[in-house]
């Protein structure tokens, strides 16, 4: 069973770093896009980025570029979602989400999503 | 980016009820719209993917249809586990984007 588990809630404040881990099991970790999508209170979904393991691929959203860094580490099959210096606006829940590799011809960018973890609520205040 | 609107934002309906809900692209995402399901508390769902299949465990009330720009999400009979938030999801462009949400709730 493929299983992706976030670290839990964090309460920071505004200019400190954070990074949370999502740990991926239940299937080969490195064969697998990885990433995260951000849910901001009472918001819709936002796509951030993503990470191919097996080359550490990696790709953000125009949106996200700069504002956040995704790394992994293939030894814990585990991805992380960093902060340099957080801001109230990154308060959200993020979830850890797994990219199937099937349903996506040479025509798109990439396949649907199939795996989500349980999410993780960031929240930023003073 | 291309845009994705879903309608309406909300309904209310009832258990056995047939519920449909659209999504929209600002242009086209060929046949790479996929559907989920959001439950708070509860990690999101893949109901259906490259817009009419029904990923594996997933209760064949639910169905999805549409090529292009116009895409529909329909339950054929409402259950009380399914009142939760759907979102419409492109994977055709980068970035990927989702629509708004529908919200169904209990009338």
């Amino acid at each position: 069973e493929v299983q992706l588990l976030q670290s839990g809630a964090e309460v920071k404040k505004p200019g400190e770093s954070l990074r949370i881990s999502c740990k991926a099991s239940g299937y080969d970790f490195s064969t697998y896009w990885i990433g995260w999508v951000r849910q901001m209170p009472g918001k819709g979904l936002e796509w951030m980025a993503i990470v191919y393991p097996d080359d550490s691929d990696t790709r953000y959203s125009p949106s996200f570029q700069g504002q956040v860094s995704v790394s992994i580490d293939k030894s814990i099959s585990t991805t992380y979602l960093q902060w340099n210096s957080l801001r109230a606006s990154d308060t959200a829940i993020y979830y850890c989400v797994r990219h199937s590799r099937e349903g996506c011809d040479a025509d798109c960018y990439l396949p649907h999503i199939d795996n989500w973890g349980q999410g993780t609520q960031i929240t930023v205040s003073s | 980016d291309i845009q994705m609107t879903q309608s309406p934002s909300s309904l209310s309906a009832s258990v056995g009820d047939r519920v449909t809900m659209t999504c929209r692209a600002s242009q086209t995402v060929s046949r790479y719209l996929h559907w989920y399901q959001l439950k708070p508390g509860r990690a999101p769902k893949l109901l259906i993917f490259t817009a009419s299949s029904l990923q594996g465990g997933v209760p064949s009330r639910f169905s999805g249809s549409g090529s292009g720009t116009d895409f529909t999400l329909t339950i054929s009979s409402l259950q009380p586990e399914d009142f939760a938030t759907y979102y419409c999801q492109q994977s055709y462009r980068s970035p990927l984007t989702f629509g708004g949400g529908t919200k169904v709730e209990i009338k």
